[in-house]
């Protein structure tokens, strides 16, 4: 089945250090991979997509991510933790849904705590 | 560029009632999506248009839901005779379907929908 997954329900980081969110992803054929944040009461904001090129992926506030075929991961991380950067990350995979028609799955999502 | 917009933000009704929401999407972006999502969990796709034509439901997608995009601009998606179970958060997304932003999906603010 194709499938992204987040294996943390909760990630605390101190602010000023590194951060790291987990994604894992099934899909048959070249994955499509996007982040997302959402903060409270608020719908979701893109932050970085990988679709092909650069295994690396720089996004929105500072954000970036990497992409690892061979763990078929796509992991989000930034160098330096602000508090403000405290929200619900969800990623998600591109899935063939049939009839030439390609969907979005998210995954349940990762609450970041960043503590002062 | 407004974003998309939703409206209610929030609705509060009895079981059995029918409630609609209304999708606003960006104003150049052809395809519009709804999705539902519950507490702890990312957002299920339940459907999505691209201009007027409504090309993909989720099974998710009871009889008692119904969308439609009618000169494919704005979007309505309305819960017949509503049940507890389908409390959640509706969220509508939109995206170009060509371009470089041909995969990122833009999404409003949601409708919080309580059924008592």
């Amino acid at each position: 089945a194709q499938s992204v997954a987040q294996p943390e329900d909760q990630v605390n980081v101190a602010e000023g250090n590194p951060l790291t969110v987990k994604c894992t992803y099934s899909v048959s054929g070249n994955p499509y991979l996007f982040w997302y944040v959402q903060y409270p009461n608020r719908g979701l904001q893109f932050l970085l997509k990988y679709i092909t090129g650069d295994n690396l992926v720089k996004g929105s506030y500072g954000f970036e991510a990497e992409f690892n075929k061979s763990q078929t991961s796509f992991h989000l991380k930034k160098p330096s933790a602000l508090v403000s950067d405290s929200a619900l990350y969800v990623c998600a995979v591109r899935v063939y849904s049939g009839a030439g028609s390609y969907q979005l799955t998210f995954g349940k999502g990762t609450k970041l705590s960043v503590i002062p | 560029d407004t974003g998309v917009s939703q409206d209610p933000r929030h609705k509060i009704t009895k079981r059995g009632q029918n409630v609609t929401f209304r999708c606003d999407p960006i104003s150049e972006h052809n395809r519009l999506y709804w999705y539902r999502q519950t507490l702890g969990q990312g957002p299920e796709f339940l459907t999505y248009f691209q201009n007027e034509a409504q090309l993909e439901k989720s099974r998710l997608l009871s009889d008692r839901f119904s969308a439609e995009r009618p000169k494919g601009s704005f979007s309505t998606l309305e819960i017949q005779r509503t049940e507890q179970g389908d409390s959640a958060m509706y969220l509508c997304a939109s995206s170009p379907s060509e371009g470089s932003k041909a995969y990122e999906q833009y999404f409003g603010p949601g409708t919080r929908l309580t059924v008592t």
